[in-house]
């Protein structure tokens, strides 16, 4: 089984920006796809965009293009999302997800990371 | 971006009853080549990140109880929970991967 750790809480100012990790166990970078996906108060789950670290390939949701960046540490099985110019509407649960299919962003998800509370004050 | 919306947005049902969630999306999601609905289902709950139920709209996932069954083609789908229990209580969210990713708006299940 699958596990995702994912990096601590944070709390930022607006307009600053943010990196969250997301560690795996187990070598599934060579096949699978990592994906993000966050949850608002009151909203529904959104995602934000994923990458396919053996390809180095990202892909984002439209509503975050130009504003967030995927990364991966394909040595140390750590992917990565940073978001900037971060707005209180940015204030959410982000959740790294592995894809359940071979190679692919867009996907169904079949691991999850635990979240990561990400609070956007001034 | 294709719409995805649920209904209804709270449910409350006997234990042992039946329970079923229903999932609309603004466009079809069947891929004719590979005869595949790119629908998935999945169970939040408080303080724990989704599960996975239930991919390709009927494929039930593997330690997922199998009182849990996906059905539906097209645009029309449900989720059925044939016999609630106390460990059922959650939110339950449809979710499309034909084009992009996007997910309903959830639906509450509890105990009446």
């Amino acid at each position: 089984q699958v596990q995702l750790l994912q990096s601590g809480p944070e709390v930022k100012k607006p307009g600053s920006s943010i990196k969250v990790s997301c560690k795996a166990s187990g070598d599934i970078f060579q096949k699978n796809s990592i994906a993000w996906v966050r949850l608002a108060p009151g909203q529904r789950l959104e995602w934000v965009g994923g990458i396919i670290p053996s390809l180095d390939l990202p892909n984002f949701a439209q509503a975050f293009q130009g504003r967030v960046a995927f990364s991966a540490d394909k040595s140390a099985n750590i992917a990565y999302m940073e978001l900037t110019t971060l707005t209180p509407d940015d204030s959410a649960v982000y959740y790294c997800a592995k894809g359940g299919s071979d190679q692919s962003t867009i996907d169904f998800f079949d691991s999850w990371g635990p979240g990561t509370l990400i609070t956007v004050s001034a | 971006d294709t719409v995805m919306t649920q209904s209804p947005d709270f449910l409350a049902v006997s234990l042992g009853e039946r329970a079923t969630i229903n999932c609309k999306s603004s466009q079809s999601v069947f891929y004719s080549s590979n005869n595949k609905n790119y629908l998935a289902w999945y169970q939040q709950k408080p303080g724990q990140p989704p599960k996975l139920l239930i991919s390709w709209a009927s494929t039930r996932e593997s330690g997922v109880p199998d009182r849990f069954s996906g059905s539906g083609s097209g645009t029309d789908f449900t989720l059925t929970i044939s016999s609630l229990q106390a460990e059922d209580v959650a939110v339950y969210y449809c979710q499309q991967y034909y084009s992009t990713v996007t997910f309903g708006q959830g639906t509450k299940v509890e105990i009446k």
